[in-house]
């Protein structure tokens, strides 16, 4: 059983567009994030939810927006897609969110815009 | 503010060197420490953290990592490097005094020759 797992793996598509990513975990974790990867392989944290409560919000174009339906559901909206955009989306999700819990990633979602 | 520095954005050994690679946090108090392994395409997975427990710390594959709080390292080693330990290795702090946000360094991409 995937623990960790983000739909879609690939997506392409032209700027301008809005697109959904969307992560579960079925590890019964109260805390989940979005991480960007860019290209040098940097990650950098977008957002994080404890019990569906946003706990961290970086500075983020407000053109994306999480949303967490449910403790084991985190999805990522982003509004008119820029070139900038392009990375790599993973979801991690962790029992709570303390400093000492172990994250766990999903695979990776690859955003490309063209 | 925390932060953490990994050494070498790349490193080559030898099938059956040793591996080292380096990493250090800026704390004020000693943090929760880790490393992280991403293996192609893949998301991120822990080695093994630092808790405040024992300084050294045994991972998964045979990886291990000491924590020295004089030096403000935690290098990770493993004895003897395998074809599959190549992979991207991320050093990540996060506080232990509260606060919810984990740092991950830059990443060191591993290379193993044969």
């Amino acid at each position: 059983d995937t623990a960790v797992s983000q739909t879609p793996k690939y997506l392409v598509t032209q700027m301008g567009n809005d697109k959904s990513i969307k992560c579960e975990q079925n590890l019964g974790h109260d805390t989940m994030y979005w991480y960007k990867q860019d290209s040098k392989k940097f990650l950098k944290i977008m957002f994080s939810y404890n019990n569906k409560e946003l706990i961290i919000n970086e500075t983020v174009p407000n053109r994306f927006s999480p949303k967490s339906p449910d403790k084991a559901h985190l999805n990522l909206h982003i509004n008119s897609l820029e070139l900038g955009d392009s990375a790599v989306y993973f979801c991690a999700s962790s029992q709570g969110p303390l400093g000492g819990d172990t994250q766990y990633f999903g695979p990776g979602t690859r955003l490309t815009v063209l | 503010a925390q932060s953490v520095t990994q050494l070498g954005s790349h490193v080559s050994v030898s099938e059956g060197a040793l591996v080292l690679l380096r990493c250090n946090y800026s704390s004020s108090v000693p943090p929760y420490l880790f490393w992280y392994v991403q293996y192609p395409n893949q998301g991120l997975q822990l080695l093994l953290k630092y808790t405040s427990a024992a300084t050294l710390v045994k991972g998964i594959n045979g990886f291990e990592a000491e924590f020295k709080k004089s030096e403000t390292s935690f290098h990770l080693t493993k004895p003897s490097a395998h074809m599959s330990d190549a992979a991207e290795y991320f050093c990540a702090v996060s506080p232990n005094t509260g606060g919810f946000k984990t740092i991950f360094g830059a990443g060191t991409r591993l290379f193993v020759k044969a």
